[in-house]
């Protein structure tokens, strides 16, 4: 158990709409990391989080938005769900202390499917 | 940018064969490496780690060395078994703009067959 936990374990909704996904990162963990994997893209960076503040983004289209609230949870919110969205979307987190050497904690992942 | 190549998958052993996975990197400065291990319907964990040039990385059999000269970090495992079927990601941490960043490599699936 990483400590990280991801809720729903698995979502099925249809093509045009909108789901919210939501990570709790582990105890004292202030950076908190959302990855898509999809077979044909492998895991890619969507974006970081650190104590509430954006602090870097990768491959996140602009449908797709995320926020982290001041208890620390973070949500990523998928619109306008097309079928190619459908993957494995994993959240992780970090220890923020300077001698962070970039190790990650993975929660179990959100399965979505769009039909 | 900082960048990971894998040796591509999937890979199909007998139990008690020898594993090697190929990882090369590309970074600027000096990036931390890891394997990580994605067991079937499970999340990412770290396998192992190492933080500089030279340092061995062990865990659970697994073994990796970081060399700078050849900017690799090649996973080795001496006698595989079954339960070690999974996927595997190389992984480089680097600073992107004073923030840690993981990059991770494309994943190769390790098939141990009895």
């Amino acid at each position: 158990d990483s400590g990280v936990t991801q809720t729903p374990k698995h979502l099925i909704t249809a093509t045009g709409q909108r789901v919210t996904l939501r990570c709790s990162p582990r105890s004292g963990d202030l950076s908190v990391y959302w990855y898509q994997q999809s077979l044909d893209q492998g895991l890619q960076f969507l974006i970081q989080y650190y104590n509430g503040e954006e602090r870097a983004k990768g491959n996140i289209l602009e449908r797709f938005s995320a926020q982290q609230f001041p208890d620390l949870h973070s949500e990523l919110n998928l619109s306008s769900l097309e079928l190619g969205d459908s993957a494995l979307y994993f959240c992780a987190s970090s220890v923020a202390t300077s001698g962070n050497t970039g190790e990650l904690f993975f929660g179990e992942g959100s399965r979505l499917t769009v039909l | 940018g900082d960048s990971v190549t894998q040796m591509e998958g999937p890979v199909t052993l007998s139990e008690e064969a020898f594993l090697t996975i190929n990882c090369t990197y590309t970074a600027t400065g000096y990036p931390s490496l890891f394997w990580y291990v994605q067991y079937p319907g499970e999340g990412l964990q770290l396998l192992l780690k190492a933080t500089k040039a030279d340092d061995k990385g062990s865990n659970k059999g697994f073994e990796a060395t970081y060399r700078k000269e050849t900017t690799s970090f090649h996973l080795e495992k001496g006698s595989v078994q079954v339960s070690d079927s999974a996927v595997y990601f190389c992984a480089l941490s680097g600073l992107v703009r004073a923030a840690r960043q993981l990059t991770f490599g494309s994943g190769t699936q390790l098939t141990v067959l009895p």
